[in-house]
C-alpha cells in the first residue's frame, strides 16, 4: 500500500474490555514497530518484529499486552482486561531494512480511551 | 528512566531565521540518532539521521549535529518555514538493542509570519 495503516482510528473501550488494534505495513517492510503515546509524550517502545519473529518485547508494559505477526505482514496488538492506564495513541511503523534499523515510516495511530 | 531528553517544550521563531532543537542523551550505548516531525492526528515523519560516526548530517534545510561527547544533538531548521510547524522528536538506538528506538518528548515548533 502508500503507506502505514491502523484501524480502527478511534476506540471507546470500557475498563476490563479486551481489544485489538490492527497494523498494516508499507508492503514488503521487513520490520515492524509498536510505540504507546501518552499525551504530551514522545513515543514508547512497545515491542519490535523482523518478519514474523517478534525480537523484542521488553517495552510491552505488562502480560495484559500481546503482539502478533503470524504472516509477517500485518500486525495485531491485543491489550486485555483494559485498564485507564493503557488510555494513549498506539503508533505503528514499519521499516524496509532487516537488522540495523533506519527509517521508519508510521501510521497514523490509534486512539483508545479506556472509560 | 528517560534517556532522551528535549527540554524545550516549545520553540517561537520567526519564519526565515534559524530554528535551532536540542536533544540530551545519556545512554553511551547510543549508536543512531534520528529527528522526526509531527503534524496534529498524524503519525511522525521522518526527517533526517545521524550515525555515532558523524558529527554532522545535512538534508537540504535540515542540518543534525551531534557532540559525542556532550551526550547532545540539535536539529537546525534553515530558513524556518509556515510548514514547519509541528512537534519534533528526536530518537535514539543503542548498538545492542537493534529496533528498539527511545524518544524524546518532543518540541512544538511555531514558525510566525
Amino acid at each position: 500500500g502508500a503507506g502505514v495503516s491502523q484501524s480502527p482510528r478511534y476506540k471507546v473501550a470500557k475498563r476490563g474490555q479486551d481489544v485489538a488494534l490492527r497494523c498494516d505495513p508499507i508492503s514488503g517492510h521487513v520490520s515492524l514497530f509498536w510505540y504507546q503515546q501518552a499525551l504530551g509524550q514522545g513515543p514508547e517502545f512497545l515491542t519490535y518484529f523482523q518478519n514474523e519473529a517478534q525480537l523484542d518485547k521488553s517495552g510491552l508494559p505488562s502480560d495484559r499486552f500481546f503482539a502478533e505477526r503470524p504472516e509477517g505482514s500485518v500486525s495485531t496488538l491485543k491489550i486485555q482486561r483494559t485498564q485507564q492506564e493503557d488510555s494513549a495513541v498506539y503508533l505503528c511503523a514499519s521499516s524496509g531494512h532487516g537488522g540495523a534499523i533506519y527509517e521508519q515510516y508510521f501510521g497514523p495511530g490509534t486512539r483508545l480511551t479506556v472509560t | 528512566d528517560q534517556q532522551v531528553k528535549q527540554n524545550s517544550p516549545s520553540l517561537s521563531v520567526q519564519e526565515g531565521r534559524i530554528s535551532i532543537l536540542n536533544c540530551d542523551y545519556t545512554n553511551s550505548m547510543f549508536d543512531y540518532f534520528l529527528w522526526y516531525k509531527k503534524y496534529p492526528a498524524e503519525g511522525p515523519t521522518f526527517l533526517i539521521s545521524i550515525s555515532s560516526i558523524k558529527d554532522k548530517n545535512e538534508d537540504g534545510r535540515f542540518t543534525v549535529f551531534l557532540n559525542k561527547s556532550a551526550k547532545h544533538l540539535s536539529l537546525h531548521i534553515v530558513p524556518s518555514q509556515p510548514g514547519d510547524s509541528a512537534v519534533y522528536f528526536c530518537a535514539a538506538r543503542a548498538d545492542d538493542s537493534w529496533g528498539k528506538f527511545q524518544f524524546g518528548a518532543g518540541t512544538q515548533v511555531v514558525v510566525t509570519p
